[in-house]
């Protein structure tokens, strides 16, 4: 079955960018209809969504951190990547990716096992 | 931006018992609202979509209710497993957002 698994540095300096991919495994980027998400959360807190993409590379951000989120994808290696730039100690959080149901406005049925990235000097 | 607002914030239960899980809009999301299972050191796991559909492989003890822009989701019977905490997320309009979440614990 379709699976997702994060990867990408756990450590990060304020002032730089994140960067964090998502492979996607058992099935293709490219069908199903699906849009793919980054979904953090901060620790002990509740989740925050950044943003999807689909595999054409349509995207939507969440305003509150559009300025600093680019999420891309590369359908030949089956992964869409992070980037949030200008980091800062409150963006220390575990990061998700997911795949929303069924296009750009629905739930996550599917969810990878999320990476922590600690922001600090 | 839709706030969703979940209430309790922490619910004491025993197993056995019946347990009742509250989500508010701040505006209408239709039967656009997801539940959410997470538990420690695990991603959330979707139980109910549209409301009041079950996922795929979910128990039948967890089932979902709307009125208005109230949105309830029941535990029939808490089980051990059940322990957990559990999110809202609306997907009416974008930004998608969820609620603050209800930690289901011991009593």
């Amino acid at each position: 079955q379709v699976q997702l698994q994060e990867s990408g540095p756990g450590l990060v300096k304020p002032s730089q960018t994140l960067s964090l991919t998502c492979t996607v495994s058992g099935g293709s980027i490219s069908s199903g209809g699906y849009y793919w998400s980054w979904i953090r959360q901060h620790p002990g807190k509740g989740l925050e969504w950044i943003g999807n993409i689909y595999y054409s590379g349509s995207t939507y951000y969440n305003p509150s951190l559009q300025s600093r989120v680019t999420i891309s994808v590369d359908t030949s290696k089956n992964q869409f990547s992070l980037k949030l730039n200008s980091v800062t100690a409150a963006d220390t959080a575990v990061f998700y990716c997911a795949r929303l149901r069924y296009n750009n406005l629905a739930d996550f049925d599917l969810w990878g096992r999320g990476t922590l990235v600690t922001v600090s000097s | 931006e839709i706030v969703m607002t979940q209430s309790p914030a922490t619910l004491s239960v025993s197993p056995g018992e019946r347990v009742t899980l509250s989500c508010r809009a701040s505006q209408s999301v239709s039967s656009n609202l997801a539940w959410y299972q997470q538990k420690p050191g695990q991603a959330p796991r979707l139980l109910i979509y549209g409301a009041s559909t079950r996922a795929t492989g979910i128990p039948a003890r967890f089932s979902g209710s709307v009125s208005g822009t109230e949105f309830t989701l029941t535990i029939s019977s808490l089980q051990s497993e059940d322990f957990a905490v559990y999110y809202c997320q609306q997907y009416e309009n974008r930004p998608l957002t969820f609620g603050g979440g209800t930690k289901v614990e011991i009593k």
